[in-house]
């Protein structure tokens, strides 16, 4: 049974670094992996989606990668800035078409 | 495009009413869900449909039920409710390529897109 882990589950950075998230996933046997952003009190929006195929995809500021044979992901932050404060969660897409979500790392950015 | 739409946004039921969650999009997705999210827990599947007229089960499905008589519409129905059904639910749509339509990738994107989320409280 695939379980997808989200390490650490809470994170505090000074504003500026830049921080990697971890994602870790128990069967290697994915169609992709997403990585979404969630605000408090709303929806979630997707941040990033790699094919199984692949190995990284960019946007702006935010690249994340995939190793499916480690079973892992990292979504790296350059830059942080208080606006990235959020919940991010990494899901996977499995070979029989569930998904499955990690719990997520709840992220903070301080001022 | 409204994108995905989710009505009520909070609704209280008590112990055994039944009432259905209503979903709807209007970006010709072919597949869409139904996840609910407990407090400090990532999403969890209930059901999911990869086109009109066919559903299928998550990782929760018992104590609901879907239909898909439409690409646009998924709702979904809780039938006797419990206060273990107190959750977020949240639905989503993704557009994945099955035997044509594909990328240059081999695959359709298959970017989920959520809608709001309703929250549902059972006492």
């Amino acid at each position: 049974k695939q379980e997808v882990t989200q390490i650490p589950a809470a994170l505090s950075v000074p504003e500026g670094e830049n921080l990697v998230l971890n994602c870790s996933f128990t069967d290697s046997a994915i169609y992709n992996l997403q990585w979404f952003r969630q605000d408090p009190g709303k929806g979630l929006t997707s941040l990033l989606l790699i094919q199984s195929s692949q190995r990284e995809q960019t946007s702006g500021r935010l690249n994340a990668s995939l190793d499916k044979s480690s079973g892992r992901s990292t979504l790296y932050i350059a830059a942080s800035q208080p606006g990235d404060s959020a919940t991010y969660l990494c899901a996977v897409r499995n070979r029989d078409d569930k998904i499955i979500f990690g719990k997520g790392t709840r992220l903070h950015i301080l001022p | 495009n409204a994108g995905v739409t989710q009505t009520p946004k909070f609704r209280i039921l008590k112990i055994g009413q039944s009432m259905t969650l209503q979903c709807a999009q209007d970006m010709n997705h072919n597949y869409m869900y139904w996840y609910r999210q407990d407090p400090g827990m990532g999403l969890k599947l209930i059901y999911y449909s990869v086109g009109a007229g066919i559903t299928d089960k998550g990782e929760v499905p018992n104590g609901y039920n879907v239909s898909r008589s439409t690409t646009e519409d998924f709702p979904l129905r809780l039938e006797l409710a419990a206060p273990s059904q107190t959750s977020v639910y949240f639905c989503a749509s993704s557009l994945r390529s099955g035997t044509g339509g594909r990328s240059s990738s081999g695959r359709g994107t298959d970017t989920q897109y959520f809608g709001p989320g309703t929250r549902l409280t059972v006492l």
